[in-house]
């Protein structure tokens, strides 16, 4: 599969509790984002990296909140002390960055998300 | 500001139509869009993008016409097929100064329902 990859596919959690999702983006993808999907609406951006350097970060990434790319390849995306708030879809996404042709370098292909529930 | 809404417009077609899928942007600054299929319990699929240089780009099936001066965007699907029956998203980038493609600001989607 060349496509995104995201782990777990579904997680139920109690509130309170800490929880990582992790992304593997396509191969040789040097930008990486994390998006968050709530029901009927669409996903609203949260985080981006450049490499390993995250660059970008939106007002909807509480504290709570924190996302890694160690080395440049998949990253992770941690929730501490969940709220029922933070039910949703987590989707990633990778583009190819800037290059080449250019309008193909600016693809975002998401993966298939991992669905948060916090009881 | 950015589009959200509860209650999704839909678009119900007979099998074999043409469907027209209309979205509205708020950044005139922005300078590329894409729009994306998603599936119940799936991630968006991208479908076909255009820049703001470009008022039309077709690809297989597909069209997505652009008119920055009402700041719209269109997504044409000819001969819909029972498959095609998804949400669909228009998203336009948002990053400053073209540095951050991939940062997409998603419209307001809306459901296709294609009956045979």
């Amino acid at each position: 599969d060349t496509g995104v990859s995201q782990d777990p596919r579904h997680k139920i959690t109690k509130r309170g509790q800490n929880v990582t999702f992790r992304c593997d983006p396509i191969s040789e993808h040097n930008r990486l984002y994390w998006y968050r999907q709530t029901l009927g609406q669409g996903p609203e951006f949260l985080t981006y990296f450049q490499n390993e350097a995250q660059l970008e970060k939106s007002r909807l990434l509480s504290d709570r909140f924190s996302a890694e790319r160690p080395k440049g390849s998949f990253s992770t995306l941690e929730i501490q002390r969940t709220e029922q708030g933070d039910s949703a879809m987590y989707l990633c996404a990778s583009s190819p960055g800037v290059g080449g042709d250019r309008l193909k370098g600016t693809e975002a292909f998401f993966g298939q998300g991992t669905r948060l529930t916090v009881v | 500001g950015e589009s959200v809404g509860l209650h999704l417009p839909t678009l119900s077609v007979q099998e074999g139509d043409n469907s027209i899928i209309n979205c509205a942007y708020s950044n005139s600054a922005s300078d590329y869009f894409i729009w994306y299929k998603q599936e119940s319990g799936k991630g968006p699929q991208f479908i076909i993008d255009i820049r703001s240089n470009m008022d039309k780009r077709q690809g297989q099936r597909v069209t997505v016409l652009l008119n920055k001066t009402v700041k719209h965007l269109s997504l044409q699907i000819a001969a819909t097929q029972p498959g095609d029956s998804a949400v669909y998203f228009c998203a336009e980038n948002s990053g400053p100064g073209g540095t951050s493609y991939g940062k997409l600001t998603f419209g307001q989607g809306t459901i296709l329902t294609v009956h045979p």
